[in-house]
């Protein structure tokens, strides 16, 4: 079967670091995608692993381990415009199609 | 990268009624998705658009309920059909790029029934 844990809300304060963690157990795996997505919008792209270790992009940062079946996103020098939910997603990887497996989100919210 | 465009936008519906959603890609894609996510959750595919096949849906989405159509690499459409207040949803149309490392997503039709 198909399993994705995130934490369903966070908070965090304006230029401090946040950390959002993604566990999963899937049938296959040939990637994990973290989306932003904020409110009344479609997910923007954030990032993609597809081999152990970290991946930096500016203020945004993201890491997998395939053996835990654990991803986290890291999110730096936080603003407000960061307030927004968080969705991580496993390509699966059992069949051909690509097609993406979306956890439930997690909703951050940065605070002065 | 690819840009969607997803028609329309949002759409107030009578019950028992049918809707399409049209979705266009700039550029031909292989693959391509639609996702449903309800109020203040997270999404959830439905079915992935074949182009020259049928749909293949997911568990719990039929093709009575959701018929799909894909007539060439760069356009696609889902009905939601006979419509009832649980359909309200936001729908989403997805493609992933030719290296398949990146998936992009339509604006959404905010769909209520009524």
């Amino acid at each position: 079967g198909q399993n994705i844990d995130q934490p369903t809300e966070m908070t965090a304060t304006e230029g401090a670091i946040v950390q959002i963690n993604c566990t999963y157990q899937t049938s296959g795996f040939n990637g994990l995608f973290w989306y932003q997505q904020h409110a009344g919008e479609a997910p923007t792209f954030l990032s993609y692993n597809v081999l152990d270790g970290l991946e930096e992009k500016g203020r945004f940062s993201s890491f997998l381990s395939r053996s835990k079946g654990y991803s986290y996103l890291l999110l730096k020098e936080l603003q407000m415009k960061d307030s927004a939910s968080y969705l991580c997603a496993v390509r699966d990887g059992s069949s051909n199609t690509g097609k993406l497996i979306f956890g439930q989100g997690t909703t951050l919210q940065v605070k002065p | 990268s690819a840009v969607i465009s997803q028609k329309p936008s949002r759409d107030i519906c009578q019950r028992g009624t049918s809707l399409t959603i049209q979705c266009q890609v700039d550029s031909q894609v292989t693959m391509m998705f639609w996702y449903r996510q309800q109020p203040g959750q997270s999404l959830t595919l439905i079915a992935t658009a074949n182009q020259g096949s049928e749909a293949t849906y997911e568990s719990g989405f039929v093709i009575d309920k959701f018929p799909i159509s894909r007539p060439n690499l760069t356009f696609s459409t889902l009905t939601v059909s006979n419509m009832s207040p649980e359909d309200s949803s936001i729908y989403l149309c997805s493609v992933l790029d030719s290296l398949n490392t990146e998936a992009f997503f339509g604006q959404g039709t905010r769909l209520t029934v009524v």
